[in-house]
């Protein structure tokens, strides 16, 4: 079956600490990777997708396929980054395809 | 200008009631998708449109749901003879492509409550 992983519900860290969030996933074939973040009272937004290998606001997701894993890393955190984060497969299907998102983490940032 | 609109932003209904969920995606964009997020999870994926051909509907969890676009713009989704099961965020988003993995947009979701 094919399945997305994020295994800390919650992650709490420091202002300046560095944050790394899980997801490991279970597909078939090669899917294209995202994340996701949600920011209190605001919409689902994207944050990044591993195709452009860009970094948006400092973080950066390495995709390890030999692992299956899309681990989002940020070496400083920032209170700003306070969300929640989710990490989404996209599965292609013919013409088209969906997003099956992980079920999400919390990040806390403290001062 | 806008985003991606639902409404309305809140519905309670009692169990048993029929409800509709309206979304208007950006102008142009041709694909939209429904979820449904329940608390604590991310979104499941109900169902998928390409312009007006509902091409994916594996995701709605029973008969009692019902989605369409009829003219390839705004799309409703609806829920027959509500359940508690059902409350839930139904989340809506748009793509401009076709293949709808270009970013998506999400609108801000409607929250029902089955009473």
């Amino acid at each position: 079956a094919q399945r997305v992983t994020q295994p800390e519900k919650l992650l709490s860290v420091f202002k300046g600490a560095p944050v790394e969030l899980k997801c490991n996933y279970s597909y078939s074939g090669s899917p294209e990777l995202f994340w996701y973040v949600q920011y209190s009272r605001q919409r689902l937004q994207l944050l990044l997708r591993h195709i452009s290998r860009e970094s948006i606001k400092g973080f950066t997701a390495d995709l390890n396929k030999g692992e299956t894993s899309f681990h989002l890393k940020k070496p400083f955190a920032q209170e700003e980054d306070s969300a929640m984060y989710y990490c989404a497969p996209w599965k292609r299907s013919d013409s088209w395809g969906k997003f099956q998102f992980g079920a999400g983490t919390q990040v806390v940032v403290t001062p | 200008g806008a985003g991606v609109s639902q409404s309305p932003r809140y519905k309670v209904a009692k169990r048993g009631q029929d409800v509709a969920l309206r979304c208007d995606p950006i102008s142009g964009h041709v694909s939209l998708f429904w979820y449904q997020q329940a608390l604590g999870q991310g979104p499941e994926f109900l169902t998928y449109f390409q312009n007006e051909a509902q091409l994916d509907k594996s995701g709605l969890p029973s008969d009692r749901f019902f989605a369409e676009r009829p003219e390839g713009s705004v799309s409703t989704l609806k829920i027959q003879r509500t359940q508690q099961e059902d409350s839930a965020v139904y989340l809506c988003a748009s793509s401009r492509s076709a293949q709808g993995y270009n970013e998506q947009f999400f609108g801000p979701g409607t929250r029902l409550t089955v009473l």
